[in-house]
């Protein structure tokens, strides 16, 4: 079985400019997430989508940053204009939805290792 | 509100040596526990989960991790430590329905080994 795929694999880009990110999640994963680890922190959820839809992104900033998942599978995040606070690795991961605890269990692809200069 | 504090963001050992990760939470609900490890340049990956099953769970290379609730603790174990087992883990903790079940994160624990 596949994992979860992200690229690019590292990113380097200066403030004010955009920044796209990819995801394919483990094939039949409805769930898909979004988070953001800082060094030395764990990893905080930027956005979860059910499908093609949104069920949480309180923590995502939405003056910069935006993530769609259209025909639910394959998700993009995208980060307009980048701060120099935006420098993390972004980390996707995906789930099964369903009634079990095991169906939550959340697979995470390598990350994309952005950093803003 | 859940959170997860993790005591100690680094822990060194010595190859052969127990290994002891201590993990805290706090959580109105019942909660799922997780411990994940973060290889360098690598996503993560689930070492165990305890679901009200069992208190004493088993993971994986290894790795157990008991569940006591009058201690709030769910504190990861190996007996004789690897030089691989060199990593960043996380404990996490989700409630059990709706909107609960989002992953509340530790801020890690980076473990090192040393020959």
């Amino acid at each position: 079985e596949a994992g979860v795929a992200q690229s690019p694999r590292y990113k380097i880009i200066e403030k004010r400019q955009s920044v796209a990110f990819w995801c394919n999640p483990i094939s039949g994963h409805a769930t898909l997430y979004w988070y953001q680890q800082i060094l030395g922190q764990g990893p905080k959820l930027l956005i979860q989508f059910q499908n093609n839809g949104v069920v949480d992104d309180s923590q995502l900033p939405k003056d910069r940053f935006s993530a769609e998942r259209l025909k639910g599978v394959d998700s993009t995040l995208k980060i307009q204009p980048a701060k120099l606070e935006d420098s993390a690795v972004y980390l996707c991961a995906s789930s099964l939805a369903g009634g079990l605890v095991s169906n939550y269990e959340q697979y995470f692809g390598p990350g994309t290792r952005l950093t803003v200069t | 509100a859940q959170s997860v504090t993790q005591l100690g963001s680094h822990v060194s050992v010595s190859e052969g040596a127990l290994v002891l990760l201590r993990c805290n939470y706090s959580s109105s609900v019942p909660p799922y526990l997780f411990w994940y490890v973060q290889y360098p340049n690598q996503g993560l990956q689930l070492l165990l989960k305890y679901t009200s099953a069992a208190t004493l769970v088993k993971g994986i290379n290894g790795f157990e991790a008991e569940f006591k609730k009058s201690e709030t603790s769910f504190h990861l174990t190996k007996p004789s430590a690897h030089m691989s087992d060199a990593a960043e883990y996380f404990c996490a903790v989700s409630g059990r329905a709706g909107n609960n079940r989002k992953l509340i994160w530790g801020l890690g624990t980076s473990l090192a080994v040393n020959p």
